[in-house]
């Protein structure tokens, strides 16, 4: 099965908003809510920013926003700041009864 | 504090075997699915495995099925992957990672450090 599509790279200014899209199929994105992102910081862990779609995890500040509609699911940064520097990567569970994550999404902030 | 530490790791020749393992600590381990998910030199993020809190059900990515097992023993908060007849392509480090939920969400909430595999002759 192939990754899940995301934009290579993004960037945008301090005090700006990005979105990131993850596009999927009505097999995985489309067909469930266990869409979640992460962020992974260079020679670091992944660490969850989003699970079911919408939901943040405890700790994890209000900047961050996701949503879904039809088979792409979308992650929105807001104010960026410099530490939003980072890859993201979104995941999906999928009715093969796997995971599957998209190929990530380098963030520059300006 | 909910820990998760990987280890195992190593190189290994083509065709080999290794025996990944992870100490969870700082949460009740049997609630919680658990996941193996790698990400080889340079590149993204990997699902390779999966097994729920009992232990009665797992499942593997199609470029592991058949080599790779999944396994775990909550008596002693350890997850395991026995990785046979393992190939280049399967250099990656391996994160070990717990389930954000204990009714399963297919979202890793608690993630190690990291074990190196290398498969190289």
């Amino acid at each position: 099965q192939s990754a899940l599509t995301q934009p290579a790279s993004v960037s945008g200014s301090p005090g700006q908003s990005i979105t990131i899209s993850c596009t999927g199929t009505s097999s995985d994105v489309g067909g469930y809510k266990y869409v979640s992102w992460y962020q992974q910081h260079p020679g670091k862990a992944p660490k969850v920013i989003i699970y079911d779609v919408i939901n943040r995890p405890p700790g994890i500040s209000n900047r961050f926003s996701g949503s879904k509609s039809g088979n792409t699911a979308s992650l929105t940064v807001s104010g960026l700041q410099a530490d939003d520097e980072a890859d993201y990567y979104c995941s999906s569970y999928t009715s093969s009864s796997t995971v599957i994550f998209g190929g990530g999404t380098k963030l520059t902030v300006l | 504090e909910m820990q998760v530490l990987e280890s195992g790791g190593g190189l290994v020749q083509p065709g080999g075997s290794l025996r990944l393992s992870c100490e969870a600590s700082g949460f009740t381990f049997n609630y919680y699915a658990m996941t193996w998910v790698r990400q080889a030199p340079g590149k993204g993020l990997e699902w390779v495995s999966y097994i729920s809190g009992s232990g009665d059900s797992a499942y593997y990515a199609d470029s592991v099925r058949g080599r790779f097992t999944i396994s775990r023993d909550n008596s002693e908060n350890t997850l395991y992957l026995q990785m046979n007849s393992l190939r280049a392509e399967d250099t990656a480090i391996y994160y070990c990672a717990k389930d954000i939920l204990v009714r399963g969400g297919f979202c890793m909430d608690v993630w190690g450090k990291g074990t190196t595999v290398t498969v190289s002759s």
